[in-house]
């Protein structure tokens, strides 16, 4: 059972437009939100957070918003540069005592076009 | 800083072999997770170590293991290889557990034959 889906695997977007990447979640009890990108042959790398008392979380040019109705998150990058080619990852983390687990999407990979 | 460090690279292995792994976190960071990367399945939890105490497990069947030394580092060890083993493994560090600042390492590709 997927807690976490990213149902784009691919998304092409132009350099200097708006690029919006999607995450759904079932588990409601996640209470916090992350977006990874990944580069080949490297680790993720964290990009942006969100908890779950938020709706809106920004950090230069990337946003991070959260429906909680919905259990839906986006990642918003703008404008998009062709830097920004990369898996993007989003993962959740269900508040609990102990140990952490975040929870992975499949990954959506973003191609920033000239 | 260094950053995290996973060896091997890179890994070909036959099935039915068994493979170890090994991941040294950043200085100072305490915590250690490991995750399996394979296409269409994302980055799936296997297990995360702190103060050499396994404190979480994902599903994954008893062949894959893991430790965590008194200095961090940690190794993951999979016995009986299957060819569905075949996976980018990540191994990722942080200060404490309940801590999100994730750093993750460039990851082993293990290749089952």
């Amino acid at each position: 059972d997927q807690q976490v889906k990213q149902n784009s695997p691919s998304l092409s977007v132009q350099e200097g437009r708006i690029s919006i990447l999607n995450c759904d979640y079932t588990n409601s009890m996640f209470d916090y939100f992350l977006w990874y990108k990944k580069y080949p042959a490297e680790g993720p790398t964290f990009l942006i957070s969100i908890s779950s008392i938020k709706d809106k979380n920004e950090d230069g040019r990337f946003t991070v918003f959260l429906n909680k109705s919905a259990k839906h998150l986006s990642l918003h990058i703008v404008p998009s540069q062709p830097g920004d080619s990369a898996v993007y990852f989003c993962a959740a983390s269900e508040g609990m005592q102990g140990a952490q687990k975040l929870v992975f999407g499949q990954g959506t990979r973003l191609t920033i076009n000239p | 800083k260094a950053g995290v460090t996973q060896t091997p690279r890179y890994l070909i292995k036959t099935r039915g072999q068994q493979v170890t792994l090994s991941c040294s976190p950043i200085s100072g960071h305490r915590s250690v997770s490991w995750y399996q990367q394979t296409p269409g399945q994302g980055l799936q939890f296997l297990f995360e170590y702190f103060s050499e105490t396994q404190r979480n497990k994902g599903n994954f069947p008893g062949r894959f293991s893991g430790r965590q030394f008194s200095n961090s580092r940690s190794e993951m060890n999979v016995s009986t290889l299957e060819l569905g083993d075949s996976a980018l493994y990540l191994c990722a560090s942080s200060l404490e557990l309940r801590s999100y600042g994730y750093t993750f390492g460039s990851g082993t590709r293990l290749t089952v034959v």
